[in-house]
C-alpha cells in the first residue's frame, strides 16, 4: 500500500515569510508525528497527533511553529516568520492505533527539505 | 530522561566484511520500544527492527542481527558480510510504553567500500 507522503519534497522561502508543509499517512494510522532533522543530526521530535488532537507537541521549538490535523488524517505543519535556523529536513511518520499490532511503531515518509534565505 | 548513544559516528568497512554498530540507551521506564532505522543518501528513514523491554532474544534476519542486553543498556546491530548496498546512516531510537516520540541516536555513518 501507499506510504507516507509529503509535499512539497523542496521548499525555498526567504526570511520572514509563512510556509506550510504537508503530511499525507499511511491510510489507517491514526498517530501521526512531526521531526525535525538538521545536517549530520538524528531527527528531534516536534509534535504527535492522535487521531485530530495533539497528544504532545513538547518538541515545537516556539510559537512561530504550529500544526494541525483537523479530520484526523492529513496534517499540515506551519511555520510563521521563517528563520534561518528553521531550515532543515522535516519528516512525518504514522503508525497504527495504540493496541493494535505493531503499534509502536513508525513508519516515515521522505521528508520536505526547507532551505531558509 | 531518555537518551541514545551512538558512539561510533563514522565507520568504513571493505565489502564482505562484518560490521557492528553501537546503541546504549537510558531510560527510566520498565517498558520501553528500541528501534534501528536505515537512512540511505535518498533521505527517506526505513524501519529495520523494534524490539520491547521484555524480549532480550537475538533477532536474526538475513545478514542483520540485533543482540539486546538490558544489563548493559545496550541495542547493537551487527551487519554479516557487508555489501556497498548497506552504505547508509543508521539510527537507533528509544520510545516509552506508551507510544508517542522517539528519541533519536545522533546516527553511524557506514560506508562499505567495493
Amino acid at each position: 500500500g501507499a506510504g507516507v507522503s509529503q509535499t512539497p519534497s523542496n521548499k525555498v522561502t526567504e526570511k520572514g515569510k509563512y510556509v506550510e508543509l504537508r503530511c499525507d499517512p499511511i491510510s489507517g494510522h491514526t498517530a501521526l508525528y512531526w521531526y525535525r532533522q538538521s545536517l549530520g543530526q538524528g531527527p528531534e521530535f516536534l509534535i504527535y497527533f492522535q487521531g485530530t488532537g495533539a497528544a504532545d507537541d513538547s518538541g515545537l521549538p516556539n510559537d512561530r511553529f504550529f500544526a494541525v490535523r483537523p479530520e484526523g488524517s492529513v496534517s499540515t505543519l506551519k511555520i510563521q516568520r521563517t528563520e534561518r535556523g528553521d531550515s532543515a529536513v522535516y519528516l512525518c511518520a504514522s503508525s497504527p492505533s495504540p493496541g493494535t499490532g505493531g503499534w509502536e511503531t513508525q513508519y516515515f515518509g521522505p521528508g520536505t527539505r526547507l532551505l531558509v534565505l | 530522561a531518555q537518551k541514545v548513544t551512538q558512539a561510533q559516528t563514522e565507520i568504513s568497512v571493505v565489502e564482505k566484511e562484518d560490521v557492528t554498530l553501537d546503541c546504549v540507551y537510558e531510560t527510566r521506564d520498565t517498558t520501553y520500544y528500541l528501534f534501528w532505522y536505515k537512512q540511505p543518501p535518498s533521505g527517506e528513514l526505513v524501519f529495520l527492527i523494534r524490539r520491547n523491554s521484555f524480549d532480550e532474544q537475538n533477532e536474526i534476519s538475513g545478514r542483520y542481527s540485533w543482540n539486546f542486553q538490558k544489563s548493559t543498556s545496550s541495542f547493537n546491530f551487527t551487519i554479516t558480510a557487508s555489501q556497498v548496498v548497506d552504505s547508509a546512516v543508521y539510527f537507533c531510537a528509544l520510545t516509552g510504553n506508551q507510544g508517542g516520540k522517539l528519541i533519536f541516536g545522533q546516527g553511524t555513518e557506514l560506508s562499505v567500500k567495493p
